[in-house]
């Protein structure tokens, strides 16, 4: 199994700024994800986080938005850039392994 | 592109029925379904993975069936008790430990 956590587990933040999320993960894992979801909505995929090599996106969504940071096999970083109300959203980290995929606890971000 | 729909949206039960939530997808070329448990305010807790070759799993009140051909799978839940209140998601992975792609979800209340 593996144990995720992320940092914040919540967050008010102000239009216009940014937030950086962290993602931390109990053991060496290759694939890992982030998942936005939005009030009232199930979990969309924003992109693949690749250790040592820019994150892959997916439709929609875009480097300069969401950049992500993959240092080793344990952690990675999003950050959410430039702030608007709309992405008031739960930020999901998540890690696949050959048996099943685990998600961290999320962060619950609310932007004025 | 792979589209998972559940139904029905909403389901409100009294304690003690048997009850089953359906999940369908598009394109069955899947390698595993899984079924998750979302409370309010937490993340995703994993409560049956189904691979593309079998049929069913079970684990305790809860039973998993996957008919990859038609494009469906049911979550079947006995005995239905207050603390099962929970959003129900379906995901469905493309390849091992890969991205999933996730359903809308069903909001279950099991009311005493």
């Amino acid at each position: 199994s593996a144990v995720i956590s992320q940092k914040p587990s919540r967050d008010i933040c102000q239009r216009g700024t940014s937030l950086t999320i962290q993602c931390q993960v109990d053991s060496q894992v290759t694939m890992m994800f982030w998942y936005r979801q939005q009030p009232g909505q199930s979990l969309t995929l924003i992109a693949t986080a690749n250790q040592g090599s820019e994150a892959t996106y997916e439709s929609g969504f875009v480097i300069d938005k969401f950049p992500i940071s993959r240092p080793n096999l344990t952690f990675s970083t999003l950050t959410v850039s430039n702030m608007s109300p709309e992405d008031s959203s739960i930020y999901l980290c998540s890690v696949g392994t050959t048996e099943t995929q685990y998600f961290g606890p999320g962060t619950r971000l609310l932007v004025l | 592109k792979q589209e998972v729909t559940q139904i029905p949206a909403a389901l409100s039960v009294p304690e003690g029925e048997n009850l089953v939530l359906n999940c369908s997808f598009t394109d069955s070329a899947i390698y595993n379904l899984q079924w998750f448990r979302q409370d309010p305010g937490k993340g995703l807790t994993s409560l049956l993975l189904i691979q593309s070759s079998q049929r069913e799993q079970t684990s305790g009140r809860l039973n998993a069936s996957l008919d990859k051909s038609s494009g469906r799978s049911t979550l079947y839940i006995a005995a239905s008790q207050p603390g099962d209140s929970a959003t129900y998601l379906c995901a469905v992975g493309e390849t091992s430990g890969s991205r999933l792609t996730f359903g809308e979800g069903t909001q279950l209340t099991v009311n005493p």
